[in-house]
């Protein structure tokens, strides 16, 4: 009943790495989400998708890449790591559906780019 | 176009009396509006949703909202505070007819002096 978790929960990478972070939700709800958390600018949405195969860009989505092969994964993986994309990660999931737009979130990964 | 607003980025109330925080949004259908708590390097746990039913909205932990839509708030109330309510929270509001996507405030961190 672990509802949703992501991994590595901290990772340090280099620059120009490429990074893999994971999202995995035992709800099978529709929708899931990745969000940027950084200081000064809130939570950010970087893709999204709302179905198995189907996913659209958010608001800062350069540098990052996105699947969804499964309903129950969405992993979202940086190319080519910079230092810009030092942040606290986010993945969440909703149910969808009319006015039940709620989301659930995982714990986060904290990744640095050195 | 859909937008939300946390009057107040800093919080600071005494343990045992009253939190308001402030919330404004702006959208051009009903929205479905959200306050999230986030806890020292935790992920977001929803606290409580309005969704065009009953106007005061009762969440977890003794808070509550109230739907105001001649004034376009959505405050977040709670008639003590405790220790353990120190957090960030955010307002958050479904964007209309996009399929699940959220636009978050800003934040408004609540601190709790004893």
């Amino acid at each position: 009943d672990a509802g949703i978790t992501q991994s590595p929960r901290y990772k340090i990478t280099e620059t120009g790495r490429q990074v893999t972070l994971m999202c995995h939700q035992t709800w099978s709800h529709s929708y899931m989400f990745w969000y940027r958390q950084d200081l000064g600018h809130g939570l950010r949405l970087i893709y999204y998708s709302a179905a198995a195969d189907i996913t659209d860009k958010g608001e800062v989505p350069d540098g990052y890449v996105v699947s969804r092969s499964k309903t129950e994964n969405f992993p979202l993986t940086l190319e080519s790591a910079t230092r810009s994309q030092t942040s606290v990660y986010f993945c969440a999931s909703s149910g969808g559906g009319a006015y039940s737009y709620e989301q659930y979130f995982g714990p986060g990964t904290r990744l640095t780019v050195t | 176009a859909q937008s939300v607003t946390q009057l107040d980025s800093h919080v600071s109330v005494s343990e045992g009396t009253p939190v308001l925080l402030r919330c404004n949004y702006s959208s051009s259908y009903s929205p479905s509006l959200f306050w999230y708590v986030q806890h020292p390097n935790k992920g977001l746990q929803l606290l409580l949703k309005y969704t065009s039913a009953a106007t005061l909205v009762k969440g977890i932990n003794g808070f509550e909202a109230e739907f105001k839509k001649s004034e376009t708030s959505f405050h977040l109330t709670k008639p003590s505070a405790h220790m353990s309510d120190a957090a960030e929270y955010f307002c958050v509001v479904s964007r209309d007819n996009q399929g699940g996507k959220l636009i978050f405030g800003q934040g408004t961190e609540l601190s709790v002096k004893p």
